[in-house]
Order: C-alpha cells, then structure tokens, then sequence
C-alpha cells in the first residue's frame, strides 16, 4: 500500500534556531519525492521536487535529502522566520501518471 | 501569471443540502484535480481530469459527489446531499501535463462546513 509517513506532528522552535522534519515513504512505482509548504488558509506551494538519483536538493533556507535506499526524507530549515510557521507536507509521486501520496503533514510554529 | 482560481472561499450548509464549486485553472494547464482536505490531514486526491476526460476517479464517492469539466477549461465539484463528514477544504490543482514530474499548483481552497 502506498503511504508516506511524517514526524513530528507538530514542532515548535524559536526564531533564528534550525529544525528538521522527518518523512518515510511507501510509494511504488516511485518517481519523485516532494515537499510543500502550506500557509494557514492556503493551498500547498512546491517547495522542492527530487527524484531517485537525487540526494540533495536546496530553496534558499530550504535543503531536502533523500535516501531512496531506505526510503527517507527530510526537509532542514535554517535560520528560521515567523514565516516559516506553515504545515509542511512530504508528497509521493507514483509511477508514469504522477498521482500524488500526501502525508499528513507536520505543523510548524516558529516563535519570537 | 495568474494562479488557479477557486469560489467561493467558504460555505456553510446544512446537512442533506447541495453545493458546489467552481475551479478556473492555470491557463494552458491540461490536467486538473480535485482533493479533498480534512483538518490535520494531507489532501485526498477526488477525481483527476485530462483535458476533458476522467483519468482517475477511485477515490470520489459517487453516489454523493460529482465533478465535471466543460470545454476542459473550468471545472465545478458537486456535492449531493452533504454529510457532516464532508466538511473540509476542497483543493483545485492543475498542472501542464500528465507526467509524474510535474508540478502541481494548488489553488486556495474552499473550506466547507456542514452543520
């Protein structure tokens, strides 16, 4: 069954300090893995979009890594912002139509 | 470049009532979809159109929810009768083509309650 998995639920962090969300990932055939970042009221925005010969992949303070092998994803913030403060989405591609596996997202509060 | 268009932007309805919504695509997008997105969770992918075809409706419940795309510009999502269950925000995304590598681009939701 395809499924993608994120920790944690929530996360709170001071401005400034950096974090690390965690994504695990089912999805076959694979194409790509992504990360959104979604706004309260909004919808999702790519953050970025890795494919399996893809280890690393940079947004300005935004670096994602991938590890196909044991089917592994992260997203690393640096430096963070108040808007950073978002729900950020670890996303699934499968096989040659691209259908989308969202996980459930992890909610980030980043406080003054 | 303007982004994908969705109305209204919230709806508040009684059970067993009816409602819909409108999605504008980006121009020139080909594929268009529609999730579903229940608080605290990743949207849930409804039906997936090309041009004017359905490519992937699995996941739509039928008997309640309908979706059409005219023309395979603008699309409209029905939902008949609502339950308390489908209070949610529903997403339109389009993307160029259907390729495992396209971006998406999601539109900024309606957000249904139902009462």
């Amino acid at each position: 069954k395809n499924q993608v998995e994120q920790s944690p639920q929530s996360l709170i962090i001071l401005e400034g300090k950096n974090c690390t969300l965690q994504c695990n990932y089912t999805v076959s055939p694979f194409s790509n893995l992504r990360w959104y970042k979604q706004d309260t009221g909004r919808g999702p925005v790519s953050l970025t979009i890795m494919t399996f010969s893809e280890n690393t992949k940079s947004n300005g303070r935004y670096t994602a890594t991938l590890d196909a092998d044991t089917k592994q994803s992260s997203l690393h913030i640096t430096a963070s912002q108040l808007s950073d403060s978002a729900s950020y989405i670890c996303v699934g591609a499968s096989g040659n139509t691209g259908k989308l596996i969202f996980g459930q997202g992890t909610t980030l509060q980043v406080k003054p | 470049e303007a982004g994908v268009a969705q109305s209204p932007r919230y709806k508040i309805i009684e059970k067993r009532q009816s409602v819909a919504f409108w999605c504008n695509p980006i121009s020139g997008h080909a594929t268009l979809y529609w999730y579903q997105q229940i608080l605290g969770q990743g949207p849930k992918l409804l039906i997936q159109f090309q041009n004017n075809g359905v490519v992937d409706d699995s996941q739509l419940p039928k008997d309640r929810f309908s979706a059409e795309r005219l023309k395979g510009v603008d699309s409209t999502l029905k939902i008949q009768p609502a339950k308390l269950e489908d209070s949610a925000v529903y997403l339109c995304a389009s993307s160029p083509r259907q390729r495992s590598d396209n971006e998406q681009f999601f539109g900024p939701g309606t957000r249904l309650t139902v009462l």
